[in-house]
């Protein structure tokens, strides 16, 4: 079965630092891209960052340069490392990817940026 | 601002049928980058209504549907029931910010 597991999501002062994690089941994250979109209290979806099967990245123009998009293929597990955190950075944070051109989702960790 | 435009909201009564539009570019929907939706209740993740344009994952009730052309996609909600009162998003890819691109939602409200 197909899992996507978020974690590491917590309170964090502005100009902070937090990693998330994403470990997949069911499938190889090394095989597949693997995204992390979210969602700011009481607003939309927003696209975060991507990462291909050929290791190449991509970023929203709102993070780019603060964070970065890791993938770990011994443990099967995306991550992201967010830097110098903004109070505008405060969401719920969802891992994605699709397999056989089916999105799936995890059920995301929340971020909260405030001093 | 989205770089897809969906209405904010629609409503309809019980048993009704629903339409949600999303509209977007030529670098994007225009430009032949497929649409998925998404349907979300309060406080949980968005959950895959419809995929590549017209398909329904396993276990979605064939009430939801899908279509594209050109520029735009759609999704229709037959038979509405109140539990289908959620928020939905459209997703495609964008070829000029190489990423993905969402609507801003469309709150359906069942009367």
């Amino acid at each position: 079965e197909v899992q996507l597991v978020e974690s590491g999501g917590d309170l964090v002062q502005p100009g902070g630092s937090l990693r998330l994690s994403c470990a997949a089941s069911g499938f190889t994250v090394s095989s597949n891209y693997m995204a992390w979109v979210r969602q700011a209290p009481g607003k939309g979806l927003e696209w975060v960052s991507t990462i291909y099967s050929g290791g190449n990245t991509d970023y929203a123009d709102s993070v780019k340069g603060r964070f970065t998009i890791i993938r770990d293929n011994s443990r099967n597990t995306l991550y992201l490392q967010m830097n110098s955190l903004r109070g505008e950075d405060t969401a719920v944070y969802y891992c994605a990817t699709g397999l056989s051109e089916v999105p799936w989702w995890g059920q995301g960790t929340l971020v909260t940026v405030s001093s | 601002q989205s770089v897809l435009t969906q209405p904010p909201s629609v409503s309809g009564a019980p048993g009704q049928r629903v339409t949600i539009s999303c509209t977007g570019s030529s670098s994007n929907v225009g430009a032949g980058f497929d649409v998925h939706w998404y349907q979300q209740h309060p406080g949980t993740a968005p959950k895959v209504l419809i995929y590549v344009n017209n398909n329904r994952p396993s276990g979605v009730p064939d009430r939801f549907s899908g279509s594209k052309s050109g520029t735009s996609a759609s999704l229709a909600i037959s038979g509405l029931q109140a539990d289908d009162e959620a928020d939905y998003y459209c997703q495609s890819y964008d070829s000029s910010l190489h990423g993905w691109v969402f609507g801003g939602g469309t709150k359906v409200t069942v009367l």
